[in-house]
């Protein structure tokens, strides 16, 4: 299974855009990068997806370079509820269902 | 998106006891459900893969003896901890993927449970 290393902690103030980086050296062919947003005492939340390239949703986007050996979660303009723990995960497929492994995750602070 | 449940969303228990905690995917079916665990500030530990109609794969380190996992149905896995102890307190996560989406490998997670034992 690919590790993954994010930093620790990130503080940031409302309304500014914020961009989580995330390694994975040896990420396989068939892997995912998935994010996952979770808060005190609640189960994680799914946030995005991709592959290669750029994907973007509603809440925000995904950087993936060709080499896919890291990735970055940008969220655009946050507000005091993005305060949350932030989660990037690579996993094998094998089995068609993705067997996810944490890693630390990095705690974002977002201040008024 | 899929809800999956989870029940109770907190016990407190006596040392010794056993306590059994229900995974459900509400508007879908699972083969395949994910238990974690996860310590005050730390990040989650996958415990085991409960397979329908299957015996669960756990983790290095995680026994399975302690911690029994039965998934009989497609829409239900429980988790028991058996003769619990104090060290056994944690926030217990399960995760499940809509079998039918074609696309991507999101995984929906429950709400947790808090488990204390006393």
């Amino acid at each position: 299974l690919a590790k993954t290393t994010q930093p620790i902690s990130m503080d940031s103030y409302e309304g500014q855009e914020v961009n989580i980086t995330c390694s994975h050296n040896n990420i396989a062919t068939n892997d995912y990068i998935t994010w996952y947003q979770q808060f005190p005492s609640q189960g994680p939340r799914f946030i995005i997806q991709g592959y290669k390239t750029k994907v973007t949703n509603e809440v925000a986007s995904l950087f993936i370079p060709a080499d896919r050996k890291s990735s970055t979660l940008s969220l655009p303009r946050v507000s005091l509820s993005d305060t949350a723990v932030y989660y990037c995960l690579v996993g094998e497929d094998d089995t068609g269902f993705q067997k996810l492994v944490f890693g630390t995750g990095t705690r974002l602070l977002v201040s008024p | 998106g899929a809800v999956v449940s989870q029940h109770p969303s907190r016990v407190i228990c006596k040392s010794g006891t056993s306590v059994k905690i229900e995974c459900r995917s509400l508007d879908f079916q699972a083969t395949t459900m994910f238990w974690y665990r996860q310590f005050p500030k730390k990040s989650l530990m996958l415990m085991a893969t409960s397979n329908e109609g299957s015996k669960a794969t756990y983790e290095q380190g995680v026994e399975k003896d302690k911690f029994l996992i039965n998934h009989a149905s497609l829409t239900l896995s429980t988790l028991t901890v058996t003769s619990a102890h104090p060290e056994d307190s944690s926030f217990y996560i399960c995760s499940a993927r809509d079998q039918t989406v074609a696309s991507g490998n999101e995984q929906f997670f429950g709400p947790g449970t808090r488990l204390t034992v006393l």
